[in-house]
């Protein structure tokens, strides 16, 4: 049972290069969110998806975009990576108001 | 105003020891609470929900008190392998049904 699957792990980028995070839920759920982590706090909400094709900003949305291609996938782009986006990703899914379910990060380095 | 606060810690605290976190929020719409444990960068795992009748697992217990909106988890006889950080966690209704994280609680069990 996969659960959350994210993909890369890691990644180190240069200033100014894009890329994107990957995430699949395998659990039918119809929310899905993109968090940032740094070191020493919370975690911060980038974007989130309440369903299939909706998605809305969180607390920290600048220098991302995010697409919900289906209902199991949900990626986040960064266009044009800063340093300040160094951090750890962690997507998450979940049904309603039932308990999420996190992917194992990806640490990202912007250099 | 934090829509979800925690107090970061750390609590140090011996073996055996009982600790008590508690997590405020300032939403009445709050429907859904939970604690969750994160270890160190890793992604967060579920520790137990929160009902309003209170639950307890083990040697943990979890209380809801929704007058005075918080949350609270006790920890009874803690072990070494308790250290980590405790997040509360919320879902609003409206919105989406967004996940919202407190900051997080360390604990650091010691010998």
């Amino acid at each position: 049972n996969a659960g959350v699957t994210q993909t890369p792990k890691f990644q180190v980028l240069k200033t100014g290069q894009s890329m994107t995070l990957q995430c699949a839920q395998d659990m039918n759920h119809n929310s899905m969110y993109w968090y940032r982590q740094d070191p020493g706090m919370g975690l911060r909400l980038i974007y989130y998806s309440a369903s299939e094709g909706t998605t809305d900003k969180g607390e920290v949305p600048n220098g991302y975009n995010v697409s919900r291609l289906n209902k199991r996938e949900f990626s986040l782009r960064l266009e044009s990576a800063a340093p300040s986006q160094t951090s750890v990703y962690f997507c998450a899914s979940n049904r309603g108001f039932s308990e999420a379910f996190f992917g194992q990060g990806t640490r990202l380095t912007v250099v | 105003r934090k829509e979800v606060e925690q107090d970061p810690g750390p609590f140090n605290v011996p073996e055996g020891a009982t600790v008590a976190f508690n997590c405020t929020y300032s939403n009445s719409a709050s429907q859904s609470f939970f604690w969750y444990r994160q270890d160190c960068r890793k992604e967060p795992k579920l520790l137990m929900s929160v009902y309003s009748s209170g639950n307890e697992d083990g040697r943990f217990t979890a209380q809801l008190n929704r007058a005075s909106q918080y949350i609270s988890l006790l920890i009874r006889d803690s072990k070494l392998s308790d250290s980590a950080t405790y997040l509360c966690v919320i879902i609003l209704t409206g919105g989406g049904n967004k996940l919202t994280f407190g900051t997080g609680t360390q604990l650091k069990v010691e010998l």
